[in-house]
C-alpha cells in the first residue's frame, strides 16, 4: 500500500469554480503536510505548508488537514486558467528527514 | 523565488555514455536532494545530502552517484547510461531541520537512446 494516495485526474473545471484537491495517507505518524504546484516542464513550487491539524489560508488557497481521517485537502477559490497545473501533496513524519510525495492531480481550468 | 538551477534542461544521449547532471543553489541551504519523476508517478528520492561531504542513498535504488564538495553544488553522475535511466531528474534544497519545505529546480529531462 502506498503511504499517500492522490487521484491523478485530470480534473476539469470552468473558470471561477471552487476546486477541491485531496490526498489520503496511511500512517498517523505524519505531522507535516505540504502542497506543491507543478507547471508543465517546471519543477514543483511550494504553495502551502501546515503542521498537524487545522486550516491554513493564503489568498485563494486553503489547506485543510483532518488527521482523524488521514485526509488532506487543498481548496482553490475563484479558479483561473493560470491555476492549470499538476498539484502534488507531500507529507513528512515528526523528526523525519524525507518527504513522501503523492503522484499529483492534473487540474485544468477552462476559460 | 527559489534560486536553484539545473543544467542541462534536456539531454538526449546514447547508451554507455558518462553523464553528469548539474545542480546549484544560491540560498546557502545545507540539505540537498535528487528525485526521479516519471509521468503520473510519485517523486522518488534517489539521493540526499545534509551538508558538505555528506551523501545518503534515498528510497529508490539508483545506479547514479552524487558528491557534495561545496555547499552550493550537488552533481549527479551516471557512469554508463542505459535506456532504463530515461526519466526526469529534479534537484531540491532546504534549510536544516525536519520536514522543511523543499525548493526545486526545473529538472533535467534525460533520454537515453
Amino acid at each position: 500500500q502506498k503511504e499517500v494516495e492522490q487521484d491523478p485526474g485530470p480534473l476539469s473545471v470552468p473558470e471561477g469554480a471552487i476546486v477541491s484537491l485531496n490526498c489520503t495517507y496511511s500512517n498517523s505518524a505524519f505531522q507535516y503536510f505540504m502542497w506543491y504546484r507543478q507547471y508543465s516542464r517546471k519543477g514543483p513550487e511550494l504553495l502551502m505548508y501546515t503542521y498537524s491539524s487545522g486550516n491554513k489560508e493564503d489568498g485563494r488557497f486553503t489547506a485543510q488537514v483532518d488527521k482523524s481521517s488521514k485526509y488532506i485537502s487543498l481548496f482553490i477559490r475563484d479558479s483561473q486558467p493560470s491555476d492549470s497545473a499538476t498539484y502534488l501533496c507531500a507529507i513528512g513524519r515528526e523528526y523525519g528527514n524525507k518527504l513522501v510525495f503523492g503522484a499529483g492531480t492534473i487540474l485544468r481550468v477552462k476559460s | 523565488e527559489a534560486d536553484i538551477y539545473q543544467t542541462p534542461r534536456y539531454l538526449v544521449i546514447g547508451t554507455g555514455k558518462k553523464i553528469t547532471l548539474e545542480c546549484s543553489q544560491t540560498m546557502g541551504h545545507d540539505k540537498m536532494y535528487w528525485y526521479q519523476q516519471d509521468p503520473g508517478m510519485e517523486l522518488h528520492l534517489i539521493h540526499y545530502s545534509y551538508g558538505v561531504n555528506s551523501t545518503e542513498k534515498g528510497d529508490l535504488s539508483s545506479e547514479s552517484t552524487v558528491s557534495r564538495i561545496r555547499t552550493e553544488h550537488f552533481p549527479l553522475t551516471l557512469e554508463s547510461a542505459r535506456p532504463s535511466h530515461t526519466s526526469q531528474y529534479l534537484c531540491a534544497s532546504s534549510v536544516q531541520g525536519s520536514n522543511q519545505p523543499q525548493h526545486f529546480g526545473d529538472g533535467t529531462r534525460l533520454s537515453i537512446l
